[in-house]
């Protein structure tokens, strides 16, 4: 059985430019949700989608944006980039509440 | 405000010894528990998880202790190895929504 899978591994971009990163989920996972991992403020919750639908979202600003597709797919989007967001994005996936979540292996994003 | 709160930072063990990392919470309508092992380039791994209405749970060498009243768990590692070198995450959520993570405990097991 595939695990989620998170494209692509690593990313070097400007500050100012645009991102977007994928996220395929476990076959049958409905959910899926994003997190922020960094040194100092360690895994912070983005946002998660439940059949195409935006269930909660973290604090952070709306340079940061999501979506899911029918086939539950996801992808993240992340603004006029920042030199803080230099950090590992991690997508995680589960049938739905009250289900353990699988983690893919993230991607690597750094802002120079 | 951070709401789930992990202690050690790090932590060292002798091959052999047992490992414990606590964890504190705040908001009582946590009700999911969840320890996560993380390998450096690799996600998160969901190790063992407990709910509110069981005060342990052991699955192999790795121990949940749960106390409501404390609003406190632990994961207790029996027999640590060198392969049980990794980071560890608590969390906890309330249905519904997001994992709210520790910040980590970094484990070395020396053999």
């Amino acid at each position: 059985k595939a695990g989620v899978t998170q494209t692509p591994r690593y990313l070097i971009k400007t500050r100012g430019q645009q991102v977007t990163l994928s996220c395929s989920p476990i076959s049958g996972h409905r959910s899926v949700s994003w997190y922020q991992q960094t040194p100092g403020q360690g895994l912070q919750f983005l946002f998660e989608y439940f059949s195409e639908t935006q269930r909660n979202k973290g604090n952070f600003p709306g340079r940061f944006s999501g979506r899911q597709f029918s086939n539950s797919r996801s992808e993240m989007n992340v603004s006029t980039l920042e030199l803080g967001d230099s950090a590992l994005y991690l997508c995680a996936s589960s049938l739905g509440q009250g289900s353990g979540y699988t983690f893919g292996s993230g991607t690597r994003l750094t802002v120079v | 405000q951070q709401q789930v709160k992990q202690s050690p930072q790090s932590l060292i063990v002798q091959k052999g010894g047992i490992s414990i990392i606590n964890c504190a919470y705040e908001n009582t309508a946590f009700d999911y528990f969840p320890w996560y092992q993380q390998f450096p380039g690799k996600g998160p791994a969901l190790l063992i998880a407990i709910r509110p209405d069981v005060s342990e749970k052991k699955e192999g060498r790795f121990t949940i202790s749960f106390n409501k009243s404390a609003k406190q768990f632990s994961l207790h590692i029996m027999d640590s190895q060198p392969g049980d070198s990794a980071t560890y995450f608590c969390a906890a959520s309330q249905a519904g929504t997001a994992l709210i993570f520790g910040k980590g405990t970094t484990l070395s097991v020396s053999s």
